[in-house]
């Protein structure tokens, strides 16, 4: 199993810039979610997801769009492009009971976004 | 919604020492908390976790201990070592299955 991929690792990107942080999983979670670390601070949660066809929005969902057309996929969309979303975007995946971990939350590697 | 709150925000101990970090939560339906380590530049890894039915659980060196009447859990890392050193996220699941995660502690072992 590859687990949860994320591309690309880097990005740069101008204000009013738009684009998409591509996100899979292989382990048939059904949970998935989109957080922003930026330096120095914790995890925030952007948008989530329980299924297929179900997300709903986290601490900071403003400017960022997601959708979850099959289990495996999770895109996060950022609009228009601002120097406030400079950060490290980490998707992760969870399903219940699945390794004797009540939820065991598999984060993807990672991508770097700045916004000049 | 669910807050996380987590003290203390750095952390400096000698290696063989113990370390302690703390955690409150806001949502009495939380039933599941994580923790996780994060070295740098790399992603969060589940290190032990606990459900709300227990009250402690230990794995080798490291314990988490949880009091829901006082909706408060913590860390307790016991003989450390310098590959202790990360910065360590509390979090919390409630019944809305999202995972809240406390502010993060940085945690560095002296030699």
């Amino acid at each position: 199993n590859a687990g949860v991929t994320q591309t690309p690792k880097f990005q740069v990107l101008k204000t009013g810039q738009s684009m998409t942080l591509q996100c899979a999983q292989d382990m048939n979670h059904e949970y998935m979610s989109w957080y922003r670390q930026d330096p120095g601070m914790g995890l925030r949660l952007i948008h989530y997801s329980v299924g297929a066809g179900i997300t709903d929005q986290g601490e900071v969902p403003n400017g960022y769009n997601v959708s979850r057309s099959t289990t495996e996929d999770f895109p996060l969309r950022l609009l228009s492009a601002a120097p406030s979303q400079t950060s490290v975007y980490f998707c992760a995946s969870h399903g219940e009971g699945v390794t004797g971990h009540l939820y065991e939350q598999y984060f993807g590697p990672g991508t770097r976004l700045t916004v000049t | 919604g669910e807050n996380v709150e987590q003290h203390p925000s750095t952390l400096s101990v000698q290696e063989g020492d113990s370390a302690v970090i703390k955690c409150t939560y806001s949502d009495s339906a939380s039933n599941y908390f994580p923790w996780y380590k994060q070295e740098l530049g790399k992603r969060p890894q589940l290190i032990i976790d606990i459900r709300s039915n227990v009250g402690e659980k230990k794995d080798q060196r490291i314990a988490v201990t949880l009091n829901k009447t006082a909706k408060h859990f913590s860390l307790h890392i016991t003989e450390t070592q310098p590959e202790d050193s990360a910065v360590y996220f509390c979090a919390a699941i409630g019944g809305a299955q999202k995972l809240v995660f406390g502010q993060g502690t940085r945690l560095t072992i002296n030699p």
